[in-house]
């Protein structure tokens, strides 16, 4: 079964400072990997993708996120942090077709709170 | 364009009632799919339905149904309500069927349903 971990409930920065949201997740084959944020009273918005390819992701708002197969990892990166950055972060996993579940799952999120 | 969109935002109910929730995709999207957000978790994938088809069902009761309409809107029907199905109902649509893997979906605003 795939699953996902993020192992920082919270996570504190401050503003200008470079911000990661770290995550891991198990696949029987090749993942499908994304990253979703949601503010409060609202649904969830979504950010970026790893399909295949360049393991360097390029998304919305400045965010990035780095996919490394050896570690299992696909963090969430910015380079400066703004204030209004600050919100809950909920990483994805869908296994390729054929090798399992076409369902996404979720990790249980982190809440990134960005310090003026 | 107008993305996705649920209604009602906010519902409150009593144990054993029913309730229906209401989304529309996307425009140009054929593919919906649930989600059940409890507070301080991920969201967890309830169906996924494609050209009006059930093509997915997550780990939820019978009490729990969905339809899709011709015009690719859905509704999610939980029977016999529970407390502990109070939790924010999220929809989310895809232009094609999610379980290709790539896909994104797009999430709506979301239901929070409360039950008394």
């Amino acid at each position: 079964a795939q699953s996902v971990a993020q192992p920082e409930d919270q996570v504190n920065v401050a503003e200008g400072n470079p911000l990661t949201v770290k995550c891991t997740y198990s696949v029987s084959g090749n993942p499908y990997l994304f990253w979703y944020v949601q503010y409060p009273n609202r649904g969830l918005q979504f950010l970026l993708k790893y399909i295949t390819g360049d393991n360097l992701v390029k998304g919305s708002y400045g965010f990035e996120a780095e996919f490394n197969k050896s570690q299992t990892s696909f963090h969430l990166k910015k380079p400066s942090a703004l204030v209004s950055d600050s919100a809950l972060y909920f990483c994805a996993v869908r296994d390729r077709p054929g090798a399992g579940s076409y369902q996404l799952t979720f990790g249980k999120g982190t809440k990134l709170s960005v310090i003026p | 364009d107008a993305g996705v969109t649920q209604s009602p935002t906010h519902l409150i109910k009593t144990r054993g009632q029913h309730v229906t929730l209401r989304c529309s995709p996307i425009s140009g999207h054929k593919s919906v799919s649930w989600y059940q957000q409890v507070l301080g978790q991920g969201p967890q994938f309830i169906f996924q339905y494609y050209e009006k088809e059930e093509r997915g069902r997550g780990n939820f009761p019978d009490r729990f149904s969905a339809r899709q309409f011709p015009n690719y809107s859905s509704e999610l029907n939980v029977n016999a309500l529970l407390l502990g199905d109070s939790a924010l109902y999220l929809c989310a649509s895809s232009f094609r069927y999610a379980g290709q893997g790539q896909e994104t979906q797009y999430f709506g605003p979301g239901t929070r349903l409360l039950v008394l």
